[in-house]
């Protein structure tokens, strides 16, 4: 089984400003990965399929890049609903579809 | 309105059963494949089990399967998913999730989720 690993658990970042989160795979899951995201109390949403597309209605403030081992999802200029848990999942080799442990946005 | 609703969670012994529900409504259900994920109180997500379009075929994680038993009615536009034997470690607020018509493996609409809680 795949094993996903994200870093860092938990970002502090100021609204207005970026936030980059990593995604690191045990081994090579091509660009089949997925990122979603979780509010409190809520459903998890995706924002991103095949480690750079954006699902629909996802604003263009969230992109995602990388390939094989190596993932990054940015937001580029944090606004007030963005602070959120974040998860990253490989679907290449599936099932079984991991997910990373989660890193939580919170405010500065 | 585009949706899945899940129902059927609650209080359950350890060792005993449970049946939840997903009714899907404002899209052609019987084109999607369906996941169940889960999410114990306070971690991650974890993927439980899918099954196709037309039920042909069904999966599960191995800390499920042999216990659970996905299933779905497209005539109802309804899933289940029948929980045996169910343990302490199977709390947990359980998801049902479409996935997309071409990327089965991600799930691309989630409902609000529905508590399962096992105690002795």
């Amino acid at each position: 089984e795949i094993v996903m690993t994200q870093s860092p658990a938990t970002l502090s970042v100021s609204p207005g400003e970026r936030a980059t989160l990593s995604c690191r795979a045990s081994q090579s899951v091509s660009s089949s990965l997925a990122w979603y995201q979780q509010k409190p109390g809520q459903a998890p949403r995706l924002l991103i399929h095949g480690a750079s597309t954006r699902a629909t209605g996802i604003p263009a403030r969230f992109s995602g890049s990388g390939s094989g081992t190596e993932f990054t999802l940015t937001i580029s200029s944090l606004q007030s609903e963005d602070f959120a848990v974040y998860y990253c999942q490989q679907y290449n080799n599936w099932p079984p579809g991991t997910f990373g442990q989660g890193t939580k946005v919170e405010i500065k | 309105q585009v949706q899945v609703v899940e129902s059927g969670g609650g209080v359950v012994q350890t060792g005993g059963s449970l049946r939840l529900s997903c009714a899907a409504s404002g899209f052609a259900f019987s084109s999607y494949g369906i996941h169940w994920v889960r999410q114990a109180p306070g971690k991650g997500l974890e993927w439980v089990a899918f099954i196709r379009s037309d039920g042909s075929n069904k999966y599960y994680g191995d800390s499920v399967k042999g216990r659970f038993t996905i299933s779905r009615d497209n005539s109802k536009n309804t899933l289940y998913l029948q929980m045996n034997s169910l343990r302490a470690e199977d709390t947990a607020v359980y998801y049902c999730a479409r996935s997309g018509i071409t990327i089965f493996a991600v799930a691309t609409l989630w409902g609000q989720g529905t508590l399962v809680t096992v105690s002795s």
